[in-house]
């Protein structure tokens, strides 16, 4: 079946501007994740969904970043007044999360450029 | 911060068994081990995980000591495809479910 998908691949933006990335999670999957990974690091935790409700906020870095998921499937992250450290891979997650045991499967992620 | 140490890197040789370890010496008893790798400019990928028995898939093994301080994943027959920044992590079936990344250990098959 079809895994989770992201949109853009690629994403290049100018310093100040405002960027959407999309996330689309397995079908039926209730929990949703968000990391980012730079270069040379294992993958940072941002933001966990549980349906449509943001269960876990704590890896939001400040408030330019913020995601949504209003019909409890796809997820947009979005950041405002973009800097030149926010250039990372923004990677998607999605889990059945069945008795807290489920395994994420990952997407192929969002490679964002800041210049 | 990660709850698990891991070697920076490792070699293996085609065809032989890659022995990945992991430590994860303050894991709770109800925290599970997870095991996923991350092939260049792709997405971590889910090999396997276990709680307290040995567990074995497709993919791989995963022997977890008795004290369930460290752990070993093994590729029986490990091929130029293995190649990957591998991740050990740790994490409870409550609350938030978010995983913690390390830095991994990062597998050269060698032909």
């Amino acid at each position: 079946g079809a895994g989770v998908s992201q949109t853009p691949s690629n994403k290049v933006t100018e310093k100040g501007k405002y960027v959407e990335l999309r996330c689309d999670p397995i079908s039926g999957h209730t929990a949703l994740y968000w990391y980012r990974q730079s270069l040379g690091q294992g993958p940072e935790f941002l933001i966990y969904f549980q349906g449509t409700g943001a269960a876990d906020d704590s890896g939001l870095p400040n408030d330019r970043f913020f995601a949504v998921r209003p019909e409890g499937s796809v997820s947009t992250l979005k950041i405002q007044r973009t800097e030149r450290g926010d250039s990372a891979v923004y990677l998607c997650a999605s889990s059945a999360e069945l008795a807290g045991r489920g395994e994420q499967y990952f997407g192929p992620g969002t490679r964002l450029t800041v210049t | 911060d990660a709850k698990t140490t891991q070697p920076t890197s490792m070699d293996c040789a085609e065809g032989r068994a890659a022995n990945l370890p992991c430590n994860h010496s303050t894991i709770s008893g109800n925290e599970y081990v997870y095991w996923y790798r991350q092939i260049h400019s792709q997405g971590p990928q889910y090999i396997i995980h276990g709680l307290k028995n040995n567990e074995t898939n497709e993919m791989a093994s995963l022997i977890i000591t008795e004290d369930r301080k460290s752990s070993t994943l093994i590729l029986p027959h490990a091929t130029l495809r293995d190649t990957a920044v591998y991740y050990c992590i740790v994490r409870a079936p409550s609350g938030t479910y978010k995983y913690i990344f390390g830095t991994g250990t990062r597998l050269k098959v060698l032909a």
